[in-house]
């Protein structure tokens, strides 16, 4: 297993736009966790799943984010109409379980609005 | 929802010196996690240590928890130790991260 992978790793898009992200976690892992990091700070939780149902936002998620998980493998994060405020680190983790014991981090997703 | 605070915010040292991070946190917790931030985003974990002291190679932890208080100590430190270390603690089902300290090993 190569681990958490994210695509893209760096995303360039203008005020307006929409943007996905994917995350494909480990293979065995039922939770997978999204998070934002902005510049200077920690990363910030957005949303859990577990397995395919989405049990927690966070109240970062406004409405124009919505997060996926349609089979409980690879989930999606979608932006709508990003704005200057948005660019961010995205990172993706993964769990089996609530514990913390292999809780892995992708390499996340750069984006930049401009 | 619980905060974490770290200090040095920013840390620069010579390669081979010793240096200690803190973490303070503001409620009891039973899950703390140090973390390494590398330059290309990566965050790898370093040790869980909810409480009692660790120790990996030249990396060490101790977390007093009746304190509320974690730290991590990096020994004869090398430039590949660069990067941002965050300390988490997870009381249910997310990540509550510091801001971090970021170091800087110069040769």
């Amino acid at each position: 297993d190569t681990g958490v992978s994210q695509d893209p790793r760096h995303k360039i898009t203008k005020r307006g736009q929409n943007v996905t992200f994917r995350c494909d976690p480990i293979s065995e892992h039922n939770r997978l966790y999204w998070y934002r990091q902005t510049l200077g700070q920690g990363p910030e939780f957005l949303t859990y799943f577990q397995n395919e149902a989405q049990l927690e936002k966070s109240r970062l998620l406004s409405d124009r984010f919505s997060a996926e998980r349609p089979k409980g493998s690879f989930s999606t994060l979608e932006i709508q109409r990003t704005e200057q405020g948005d660019s961010a680190m995205y990172l993706c983790a993964s769990s089996q379980g609530q514990g913390v014991y292999g809780y892995t981090f992708g390499s996340g997703t750069r984006l930049t609005v401009v | 929802g619980i905060q974490v605070e770290q200090s040095p915010p920013d840390l620069i040292l010579q390669e081979g010196a010793n240096s200690t991070l803190r973490c303070n946190f503001s409620d009891s917790v039973n899950n703390l996690q140090w973390f390494h931030q590398n330059p290309w985003g990566q965050l790898i974990n370093l040790f869980y240590i909810p409480s009692g002291t660790k120790q990996n190679g030249r990396l060490s932890a101790t977390t007093v928890a009746t304190e509320r208080y974690s730290l991590l100590y990096i020994s004869s430190s090398q430039t590949t130790d660069s990067g941002v270390y965050f300390c988490a603690v997870k009381p249910s089902n997310q990540f509550y991260f510091g801001t971090g300290t970021s170091l800087t090993v110069i040769p």
